[in-house]
């Protein structure tokens, strides 16, 4: 049972333009929510996160949106860059809990 | 700091040996992850660790599967014996007690597991 899903396994963008990556969750639990960004052949690094008290938090090119009611949260990215393409997970953790749970990512390409 | 570090970075066996992975978490984390990438199921969380202490192997996908933390610098994951499915990237990840705050966990860089 999928709890974080990730239904669009890839995104095409152009340079310049917005990336929107969509995720959803299913468990009311989860009140924590975090972006990791992966290149090839390397380890996931944490991008950008939001706790459930807060609808959009912001940092520099990158913000995510959290809408509780629908269990969905969305990853702007704009203006999207070559450098961008990767793939991105979307994963939720619920409090006093210690697990993170990964969706299944999104590999995003950047056209320049 | 030098960050969580996993050895080795790849690693090929013949199906039915058996498969030790490695990892040193950053100092001072108290939570440790093992995660398995597959394409079909992203980051799947296998076990962690809070103070060294198995706090949910829920995921660990059979008993073939063992892990470990004999102390808060080193983690290690076995497979015993391997089986071709058991082919993947394996992660190790740390963080700083993340059940009472809201922190980000850090990874490894994987290794990679070709069990032929």
């Amino acid at each position: 049972d999928q709890q974080v899903k990730q239904n669009s396994p890839s995104l095409s963008v152009q340079e310049g333009r917005i990336s929107i990556l969509n995720c959803d969750y299913t468990n009311s639990m989860f009140d924590y929510f975090l972006w990791y960004k992966k290149y090839p052949a390397e380890g996931p690094t944490f991008l950008i996160s939001i706790s459930s008290i807060k609808d959009k938090n912001e940092d520099g090119r990158f913000t995510v949106f959290l809408n509780k009611s629908a269990k969905h949260l969305s990853l702007h990215i704009v203006p999207s860059q070559p450098g961008d393409s990767a793939v991105y997970f979307c994963a939720a953790s619920g409090s006093g809990t210690y697990k993170y749970i990964f969706g299944t990512g999104t590999r995003l390409k950047v056209l320049a | 700091d030098a960050g969580v570090i996993q050895s080795p970075r790849h690693e090929v066996t013949e199906m039915g040996q058996e498969v030790t992975l490695r990892c040193k978490p950053i100092s001072g984390h108290n939570s440790l992850f093992w995660y398995r990438q597959t394409m079909m199921r992203g980051l799947e969380l296998l076990i962690y660790f809070n103070n060294n202490v198995p706090i949910d192997d829920s995921g660990m996908p059979e008993d073939r599967f063992s892990a470990k933390m004999p102390n808060a610098s080193f983690s290690t994951l076995k497979i015993q014996p391997s089986e071709p499915r058991d082919s993947a990237v394996y992660f190790c990840a740390s963080s700083p007690s993340a059940g009472y705050q809201n922190t980000e966990a850090f990874f490894g860089q994987g290794t990679r597991l070709t069990v032929v």
